[in-house]
């Protein structure tokens, strides 16, 4: 089965200061992955995916994701963090196994920047 | 830009009531998902649709039950609520060539059951 994992329920990182949100995946074939972003009370928004190509992905707002296949991870990052940015954050996995191929997400985590 | 809606937002229901979530995806998709997204939980896949006939099946328990009608629309039906149903319901939609797209996520409905 697909999955993904994010080891850190939560980041604390200082406005100004470069981010990483972890994500390891276990997959059957080639990944789809997705990161996802989610405001309080809110729908999650999509941020990146890698798909093929290049192992550095640019998304919305700044992000970019670096995809690495030996060690199955699929780190999050931006150079300079807001305060803006405190949100929760979702790895997924496009489950192409499943007819419906639908999204199985990590558990999340919690980014906090700090002014 | 359009956006995935999803109505109504916010839903409160008594134990045992039922409740239908309404959900509009972006035009011209033709797949349409249901997650659940419980208290500090990551979202948990319920069902989905592709062409207005269902695609997969989650973790929907037997007392809910979806559709997806002529129109592309999907509602999802939910019978003898129980306390344990309070949650985020989010309604997704995407194109399904091939695993490379990305869902779009509505603003989610939270049905709390009292």
């Amino acid at each position: 089965a697909q999955s993904v994992a994010q080891p850190e329920d939560q980041v604390n990182v200082a406005e100004g200061n470069p981010l990483t949100v972890k994500c390891t995946y276990s997959v059957s074939g080639n990944p789809y992955l997705f990161w996802y972003v989610q405001y309080p009370n809110r729908g999650l928004q999509f941020l990146l995916k890698y798909i093929t190509g290049d192992n550095l992905v640019k998304g919305s707002y700044g992000f970019e994701a670096e995809f690495n296949k030996s060690q199955t991870s699929f780190h999050l990052k931006k150079p300079s963090a807001l305060v803006s940015d405190s949100a929760l954050y979702f790895c997924a996995v496009r489950d192409i196994q499943s007819y419906g191929q639908n999204f199985v997400f990590g558990p999340g985590t919690r980014l906090s920047v700090l002014p | 830009a359009a956006g995935v809606i999803q109505s109504p937002r916010h839903l409160i229901k008594e134990k045992r009531e039922t409740a239908t979530l309404k959900c509009y995806p972006i035009p011209r998709h033709d797949t349409v998902y249901w997650y659940q997204q419980g208290p500090g939980q990551d979202p948990q896949f319920l069902i989905s649709f592709y062409e207005k006939m269902q695609s997969d099946k989650g973790s929907i328990p037997d007392r809910f039950s979806a559709q997806q009608f002529s129109d592309y629309h999907s509602e999802l039906n939910m019978s003898s609520l129980e306390l344990g149903d309070s949650a985020l319901y989010f309604c997704a939609s995407s194109f399904p060539t091939g695993g490379n797209t990305e869902a779009f996520f509505g603003q989610g409905t939270r049905l709390t059951v009292v």
